[in-house]
Order: structure tokens, then C-alpha cells, then sequence
């Protein structure tokens, strides 16, 4: 069954700490999408990246960076140099193909809060 | 350009009303989602549509509630009679649909309380 998990519930760091959030999923689709969501304080959902089964390189976007590993099923996302305004949760999700038709229901794990202190 | 819209942002209520959620999609997206999130059973699907039909309502939780999209541009997430284990944000997503497994870009959220 497909499953998304992350471990780490809260994580609390200091400001300009480099700090890991984990994802473990499980799926059996040779094709499928993962994504990490940031959840802030404020409460909206904000999209942050998507990755494809196929595409194992790893990504950076700023401070942001994202490490996919298959043999691992592992999909985790690194803040480097974190700031007060990364406090928020951050929920990983796969997307999960129905051989029906064209869907792509959304699996979230449970999301790690991020808290940046000063 | 526009992201999702949703509305109300705060929906305060009493036990056994019907309360009606709505949502605007990103346009010329043509697949639409409702999400409820609680702390117990954190992000959960309800419904999802694909031009405008629904295709997977399995995790919709019971007859009280019922989704529709008439069109394109509007659906709404209807729930009567309300109860207070109902109280949730209940958000509303959208994405493109070509083959699946699209990006789906969320809406800010409906805060619902059921007192």
C-alpha cells in the first residue's frame, strides 16, 4: 500500500543551523511523483517541489535542497542556513496513480514542524 | 495570476446546520480536490473531480456530505447536518490533468467549527 512516512514530528533549531526533514515512502508504482508542501503558520499549504520517479538527481533551490534516493525510497529535504521564517510544518506526499484512468490523489505523511529560533 | 480560492476563510456554526464550503479553481486547471485536515487524521482526501466529474469520493466520510462542480470554475462541499467532529480546515485544490500525477496547488483553506 502507498505510504508516506516522516519520523520527525517537531524539530527545533537555532537560526543559521542547517537542519534535515525525512521522508520514507512506500509505493509499488514504477511511476510516481513526490512533493513536499509548506505549511506556515498562517495555515496555507504552498508547494515547494515535485519530483519524478525517474529523475534521481538531486535539486537545489536557494537555501532549499532535496536528496531522492529510490534504493532507499527516500525523499529528504535540507534547509541550509535556516531562518525564523522557515518555522512551519513541512508535509512530504506521493502521488499515487489510479490504473483506471488519469488521477493523482495526493498520500501525505503526517508533517514535521520546523521551528527556527533566533 | 489567480491561485485557488476559497470561501468562506471562517465558518463558525451550530450543531445540525448545513454549512456549504466553496471553491474557485486556478483557471484552465480541470481537476479539483477537497482536503479536510484535523490533528488526528491530518491531511485526508474527500473528493476529487476530473472535468467536472467526480471519479474517487471514497474518502468522502458519510451522507452528510455531498460535493458537486457545475462547471469548471466553482465547486462546493456541502455538509448537512453538521456536527462538531466536522470541525476541520477543509481545503480545496487544483491541478492540470494531463495523464495524472500533477502538481496540486492548494487554496487557503476553509476553518470550519461546528459548536
Amino acid at each position: 500500500a502507498q505510504k508516506v512516512t516522516q519520523a520527525q514530528t517537531e524539530i527545533s533549531v537555532v537560526e543559521k543551523e542547517d537542519v534535515t526533514l525525512d521522508c520514507v515512502y512506500e509505493t509499488r508504482d514504477t511511476t510516481y511523483y513526490l512533493f513536499w508542501y509548506k505549511q506556515p503558520p498562517s495555515g496555507e499549504l504552498v508547494f515547494l517541489i515535485r519530483r519524478n520517479s525517474f529523475d534521481e538527481q538531486n535539486e537545489i533551490s536557494g537555501r532549499y535542497s532535496w536528496n531522492f534516493q529510490k534504493s532507499t525510497s527516500s525523499f529528504n529535504f535540507t534547509i541550509t542556513a535556516s531562518q525564523v521564517v522557515d518555522s512551519a510544518v513541512y508535509f512530504c506526499a506521493l502521488s499515487e496513480r489510479n490504473y483506471g484512468g488519469a488521477t493523482n490523489k495526493l498520500i501525505f505523511g503526517t508533517g514535521t514542524l520546523l521551528a527556527v529560533q533566533p | 495570476d489567480a491561485g485557488v480560492i476559497q470561501s468562506p476563510r471562517h465558518e463558525v456554526t451550530e450543531m445540525g446546520q448545513e454549512v456549504t464550503l466553496r471553491c474557485k479553481p486556478i483557471s484552465g486547471h480541470n481537476s479539483l480536490f477537497w482536503y479536510r485536515q484535523t490533528m488526528m487524521r491530518g491531511l485526508e482526501l474527500l473528493i476529487y473531480f476530473n472535468n467536472n466529474v467526480p471519479i474517487d469520493d471514497s474518502g468522502m466520510p458519510e451522507d452528510r456530505f455531498s460535493a458537486k462542480m457545475p462547471n469548471a470554475s466553482f465547486s462546493t462541499l456541502k455538509i448537512q447536518p453538521s456536527e462538531p467532529r466536522d470541525s476541520a480546515v477543509y481545503f480545496c485544490a487544483s491541478s492540470t490533468s494531463s495523464g495524472g500525477l500533477e502538481t496540486q496547488y492548494f487554496g487557503p483553506g476553509t476553518r470550519l467549527l461546528v459548536l
